[in-house]
């Protein structure tokens, strides 16, 4: 199991510039998670998919945050424009959700800098 | 979404067992209670969960309160491996649609040699 596989694992961008974070899933999970890591505000859910269809957006911080899932086994997480308080790691994690136990799968990762 | 409260930082001595406490008063009854740790530079990893009966697995133990209102995390004996922030979450189940996580901001556990 090659576990949660996130793209680019560093990123250093210009401000006003667009961003692409990609994320694949463990094969078979049901669920996404997409999470924001900063010293000041710690781990943020951002957005969360099941099957495929986002559940819940409500911690997306405003219009310029969009998150996709076109299929079960690839999401992105697009910025534009991007702003340097956007600077974070960005965080994809999977679950299965047929039991009740949803252990999150994390993936390494994706270190944005925005300049 | 459903709120915890751990203290911001722990330390402890190595070879020594750690009580992580967590609080979280506004638990419902299908919440299950979960721990999470993150390692330096790494993405976080799931440690334990249980409902209302206390928990063992190879990481650590999860005792949980009668009234379910609060939650310890055991960790054995530490080592300098275990040096991570834990997280206690509680997972909301959204009916049909699957579960939420919610992570607060976690204790910092330093483990002294």
């Amino acid at each position: 199991d090659a576990g949660v596989i996130q793209s680019p694992r560093h990123e250093v961008t210009e401000m006003g510039q667009e961003v692409t974070l990609r994320c694949k899933p463990i094969s078979g999970h049901n669920s996404l998670f997409w999470y924001r890591q900063t010293m000041m505000r710690g781990l943020e859910l951002l957005i969360y998919f099941n099957n495929n269809v986002p559940i819940d957006d409500s911690g997306m911080p405003e219009d310029r945050f969009s998150a996709k899932m076109p299929n079960a086994s690839f999401s992105t997480l697009k910025i534009q424009p991007s702003e340097p308080r956007d600077s974070a790691v960005y965080f994809c994690a999977s679950s299965f959700e047929g039991a009740r136990t949803g252990e999150l799968f994390f993936g390494e990762g994706s270190r944005l800098t925005v300049l | 979404d459903a709120k915890t409260t751990q203290p911001n930082s722990m330390e402890s001595n190595e070879e020594e067992p750690v009580h992580l406490p967590c609080n979280h008063s506004t638990i419902s009854g299908t919440d299950y209670i979960h721990w999470y740790r993150q390692l330096p530079s790494q993405g976080p990893e799931y440690v334990i969960h249980g409902l209302t009966s206390n928990v063992n697995n190879r990481m650590a133990s999860l005792a949980i309160a009668e009234d379910r209102k609060s939650s310890t995390l055991i960790l054995h004996r530490a080592t300098l491996r275990d040096a991570a922030v834990y997280y206690c979450i509680l997972r909301a189940y959204v009916g049909g649609t699957g579960n939420q996580f919610y992570f607060g901001t976690g204790t910092s556990l330093t483990v002294i040699p």
